[in-house]
C-alpha cells in the first residue's frame, strides 16, 4: 500500500541555518504531495503542496520539488527562525482525497 | 470563517465510560475526516465522510468506535466502552471537494482513559 518515510526527529536547529526535512514516498501512480506543519496545540495546517512531477510548492520561505525519479519531497527553508519550531509532516493523497501521514519530523530552533 | 471547530478539547474519562466527541466542519465543504494520533502510530485516518455519508471506514480499529454525521454541520466520533489504549489526539478535517482540495484541520481533542 502507499506509505510515506520521513526522517526521524528531532532536529535542532539554530536560528538561520539551513533546513532540510527528508521524505520520501511509495504509491501507485503519481499522487499529490503535501507538508503539513503542526505548532504545539495546534492542530495541523497546510504549509505547502505539489501535484504533479517536478512541481515546487512554495510558502514562508518552504519549498518542496515533487521528484519523481527518486520518489522524493524533502523539506527546505534557507534560514529557519524561532517561530518554525513545530512539528511537520509529509503526506500523500490517496483516491477519494485520503491523505497518508508520514511519522512526522519535530524541528527545534534555539536562538 | 471560524474553521473546524472540535468540542470538547480535553477529555478525562474512566475506562469503560462512553465517549463522544464532536466536530463542527468549515460550512459548504462537502468532505469530513476523522483522524487519530499518538506517539505509536502517527497519525492515522479512521474514517471519512462525503456528503454525510461513511464512504470509507476502514481505519477504525474496533467495533467500540462509530462514527456518524446526521448534517452537513455536525459529526461525532463516539468510543463505547473506552479503554486505556484509546487515549489520544483526535483531530477532525473537512475539505471542499475530492481530488484537488486542501483538508482543514480542527485543534484535536485530547482524550485520556485513565
Amino acid at each position: 500500500g502507499d506509505s510515506v518515510t520521513q526522517m526521524e526527529g528531532p532536529v535542532t536547529l539554530s536560528e538561520e541555518a539551513f533546513l532540510t526535512i527528508n521524505c520520501t514516498y511509495t504509491a501507485t501512480g503519481y499522487p499529490s504531495l503535501f507538508w503539513y506543519v503542526q505548532y504545539p496545540g495546534e492542530g495541523l495546517q497546510l504549509l505547502l503542496k505539489a501535484t504533479k512531477a517536478d512541481d515546487k510548492g512554495s510558502n514562508k520561505g518552504f519549498e518542496a520539488t515533487y521528484r519523481k525519479e527518486t520518489t522524493s519531497f524533502h523539506l527546505e527553508k534557507g534560514s529557519v527562525q524561532v517561530s518554525d519550531s513545530a512539528v511537520y509532516f509529509c503526506a500523500l493523497r490517496r483516491a477519494g482525497n485520503m491523505l497518508t501521514f508520514g511519522g512526522g519530523t519535530r524541528l527545534m530552533v534555539k536562538p | 470563517d471560524a474553521g473546524v471547530i472540535q468540542s470538547p478539547r480535553h477529555e478525562v474519562t474512566e475506562m469503560g465510560q462512553e465517549v463522544t466527541l464532536r466536530c463542527k466542519p468549515i460550512s459548504g465543504h462537502d468532505y469530513l475526516f476523522w483522524y487519530r494520533q499518538t506517539m505509536m502510530r502517527g497519525l492515522e485516518l479512521l474514517i471519512y465522510f462525503n456528503n454525510n455519508v461513511p464512504i470509507d471506514d476502514s481505519g477504525m480499529p474496533e467495533d467500540r468506535f462509530s462514527a456518524k454525521m446526521p448534517n452537513a454541520s455536525f459529526s461525532t466520533l463516539k468510543i463505547q466502552p473506552s479503554e486505556p489504549r484509546d487515549s489520544a489526539v483526535y483531530f477532525c478535517a473537512s475539505s471542499l471537494g475530492g481530488n484537488t482540495e486542501t483538508q482543514y484541520f480542527g485543534p484535536g481533542t485530547r482524550l485520556l482513559v485513565l
